[in-house]
C-alpha cells in the first residue's frame, strides 16, 4: 500500500520551455503532498507543501512563480516548471501524506529534469 | 525540527545484521524519528518511524533509547539490495522532513 506515482520519469526540454510533473498517490488520499529536488550528490531538499484545496505553501529561496504547484484533488498534484532554463536542471521528487500528521511521507520514484 | 548526526558510511557483510546509529540529543517531546532510504536515482522509500517505543516491521527494527537521545535501525539480514544512503529524521507532528546527509550504507558479498 501506500504507492505515489511520479510522471513522467525523465524530461528533457529546450531552454525556455514550461514543464509538467505529476504526482499520484494510487491507493490512498493524500491529504498532503511535497514537491523536493536533489541536486547531484547532495540531500533532498524541500520546495513546497500543499493541502488539496489550498494554495501551496513555498520555502524560502523557492519562487512561486516559477514553480507552480496545483493540488486540485486528494489524489493528484502537479509541478509546473515554468520557463525553465538549464539550472533548473535537477531530480524532481514529490511525496504524499495521509491521516494524521505523524503519517509517514511515501515517496514517488522522482522525474529527473534535464534543460538544454 | 531536532538535528540529527549519522556516520556517513558503513559497511555490512551480507547476510548479517545492519545496525545503523543515529543521534538526536536535542530532540523534544512530540517529535517522532523517521528512517528512510535512498537507491541511487530513485525516491526514498519508508521504512519504520516511531515516537518512544521500539518498533519493528517487515523491513527492520527500530530501538529508541530510553531518553530518546539516540536510535539504532536494524536490518536484521542485510542482501545487496539494501545498499542505499539511509536517513534518520526528527520530526513534529506538523512538520515536513528535513533530509540530512545520512549514512551510505553499503551491504558486501
Amino acid at each position: 500500500g501506500a504507492v505515489v506515482s511520479q510522471h513522467p520519469s525523465w524530461v528533457i526540454c529546450k531552454s525556455g520551455t514550461s514543464v509538467k510533473i505529476e504526482c499520484r498517490s494510487l491507493d490512498f488520499q493524500a491529504t498532503t503532498m511535497f514537491w523536493y529536488r536533489q541536486f547531484p550528490k547532495q540531500s533532498l531538499m524541500l520546495m513546497a507543501t500543499s493541502n488539496e484545496g489550498s494554495k501551496a505553501t513555498y520555502e524560502q529561496g523557492v519562487e512561486k512563480d516559477k514553480f507552480l504547484i496545483n493540488h486540485a484533488s486528494l489524489t493528484l498534484s502537479t509541478l509546473t516548471v515554468t520557463s525553465a532554463h538549464p539550472e533548473d536542471s535537477s531530480f524532481y521528487i514529490c511525496s504524499a501524506r495521509y491521516g494524521a500528521r505523524n503519517q509517514p511521507q511515501h515517496f514517488g520514484d522522482g522525474t529527473r529534469l534535464s534543460i538544454l | 525540527d531536532a538535528k540529527t548526526t549519522q556516520p556517513p558510511s558503513m559497511d555490512c557483510a551480507e547476510g548479517r545484521a545492519a545496525n545503523l546509529p543515529c543521534n538526536h540529543s536535542t530532540i523534544s517531546g512530540n517529535e517522532y524519528v523517521y528512517w528512510y532510504r535512498q537507491i541511487h536515482s530513485q525516491g526514498p522509500q519508508y521504512i519504520i518511524h516511531g515516537l518512544k517505543n521500539n518498533e519493528t516491521n517487515e523491513m527492520a527494527s527500530l530501538i529508541i533509547t530510553e531518553d530518546r537521545k539516540s536510535s539504532t535501525l536494524i536490518l536484521p539480514h542485510a542482501t545487496l539490495r539494501d545498499t542505499a544512503v539511509y536517513y534518520c529524521i526528527v520530526s513534529g507532528s506538523a512538520r515536513q522532513l528535513t533530509f540530512g546527509s545520512g549514512t551510505q550504507l553499503t551491504v558486501l558479498p
